[in-house]
């Protein structure tokens, strides 16, 4: 009930696409879906968050979609660069647990020029 | 602002030794201070979550007496690992949360620090 499951495992993209990575929660009470972004040797930096009463948010190359009913939340990250390997987390809290990420498992993405 | 500052970076002891990190908010109050593991190629584990002033709480599996937990102040928490054993090896990571400036659950994580038992 607690774990948010992450795919794919690694994901290898060249420069200028698409780089799309996938989560999947199963508590509903989840009010907080955040996705950090982590190079090697480095704490995880946030990248862009989501609240489940909107269903896309956008922030620059990289966007969120939300799917509440399938209880699935995407990170799309456009015109992917090099610059942007490394691996990236989503997340999950409970604001009553007193923000308690959850995290999924990690995705290594990796951009080639 | 929101930086979190963590130290040392990398530190390097010999086995039965005890070592202490440091975790700090540097522009805000942190009401809340989380303690992660992360092994190489693996996602961040928690290991404690500390509110100033009161009593680290832990989580499963996650040994309180080797793994001490202090968070005497708005700005700053340390781990002590007590008797530090080659296992102990990891990345710590710390995060910070300001619960009076924002009302999700925002965290600021630190940069993290190696440690290396020998």
């Amino acid at each position: 009930q607690q774990q948010v499951k992450q795919s794919p495992q690694s994901l290898i993209v060249q420069k200028g696409g698409i780089s799309i990575i996938n989560c999947a929660y199963e508590n509903t009470a989840f009010d907080y879906f955040p996705w950090y972004q982590q190079f090697p040797g480095k704490g995880p930096a946030l990248l862009i968050a989501i609240r489940p009463d909107v269903s896309e948010k956008k922030e620059g190359r990289f966007t969120i979609s939300f799917n509440k009913s399938a209880k699935q939340f995407s990170l799309h990250i456009m015109d992917s660069q090099p610059g942007d390997s490394a691996t990236y987390f989503c997340a999950a809290t409970l604001y009553n647990q007193g923000g308690k990420l959850i995290f999924g498992q990690g995705t290594e993405l990796s951009v080639k020029p | 602002g929101a930086v979190v500052s963590q130290h040392p970076s990398r530190v390097i002891c010999k086995s039965g030794t005890s070592v202490k990190i440091e975790c700090r908010s540097l522009d805000f109050q942190a009401t809340t201070m989380f303690w992660y593991r992360q092994f190489p190629k693996q996602s961040l584990m928690l290991m404690a979550t500390s509110n100033e002033g009161s009593k680290a709480t832990y989580e499963q599996g996650v040994e309180k007496d080797k793994f001490l937990i202090n968070h005497a102040s708005l700005t700053l928490s340390t781990l002590t690992v007590t008797s530090a054993h080659p296992e102990d090896s990891s990345f710590y990571i710390c995060s910070a949360r300001d619960a009076l400036r924002t009302t999700y659950n925002e965290q600021f994580f630190g940069p993290g620090t190696r440690l290396t038992v020998l």
